[in-house]
């Protein structure tokens, strides 16, 4: 059974803390996603790695920065966290072809006080 | 861009009726369309995709959805809906590397 396990399932910090919020597949996907989500917005893509070390930025990227040391694993760092970043982080994963289902993690819902 | 549109942001359904959830896209040739639902408080779940051939697609849960390219549109559909049924639900379309979600629509079935 396919897999993408999220580090926490809930999470509160403080404004002003380093945040990390980590991702692991099972799947040996090259593609891994960080997406936040919102009432009323729906999925807004932060970040998305297409292999080791590499990234691109989505369509929030401001305030984020991510790592991908290994094919697996795929971090989310807010360097200093603001209560404007409160919200539910969703990880994914897919393969290269255009048709691949992505893979969603249970997802983590961040609270910055 | 390729993109998709959820109408109804919300829905109301008895326990037993039927569903139909709208999904419209915008897209140049053939695109690829997915369903997904998200559970309270879990990620999305793949329902159903298409991408060629059949334009009705039949998904896990009892689920199914007909593209039909004439209207842009990928409703999903279900004959008779449970009530663990209630979640949200969502279109997309890949984009790139990436995957455009609509913004959801978010289904609750009353008793």
């Amino acid at each position: 059974d396919v897999k993408v396990t999220q580090s926490s399932r809930y999470l509160v910090k403080r404004t002003g803390e380093k945040v990390f919020l980590e991702c692991v597949q099972d799947m040996d996907h090259e593609n891994m996603f960080w997406y936040r989500q919102d009432p009323g917005l729906g999925l807004r893509l932060i970040y998305f790695s297409y292999d080791v070390k590499m990234k691109e930025k989505g369509d929030i990227p401001e305030g984020y920065s991510v790592s991908r040391e290994k094919k697996e694993r795929f971090s989310l760092i807010l360097e200093s966290a603001s209560t404007n970043q409160t919200s539910m982080y969703l990880c994914a994963s897919k393969g290269v072809m255009i048709a691949d289902t992505q893979y969603f993690g249970p997802g983590t819902r961040l609270t910055v006080l | 861009a390729q993109s998709v549109t959820q109408p109804d942001i919300h829905i109301t359904v008895s326990e037993g009726a039927s569903l139909e959830l709208r999904c419209n896209y915008s897209y140049g040739a053939t695109p690829y369309l997915f369903w997904y639902v998200q559970s309270p408080g879990q990620g999305l779940q793949l329902l159903l995709k298409y991408f060629s051939g059949d334009t009705l697609v039949q998904g896990i849960k009892g689920f199914e959805a007909e593209f039909k390219r004439s209207q842009s549109s990928f409703n999903l559909r279900k004959p008779s809906v449970h009530w663990s049924d209630a979640a949200e639900y969502f279109c997309a379309v890949p984009f790139n590397n990436d995957m455009r979600f609509g913004a959801g629509t978010r289904l609750t079935v009353k008793p």
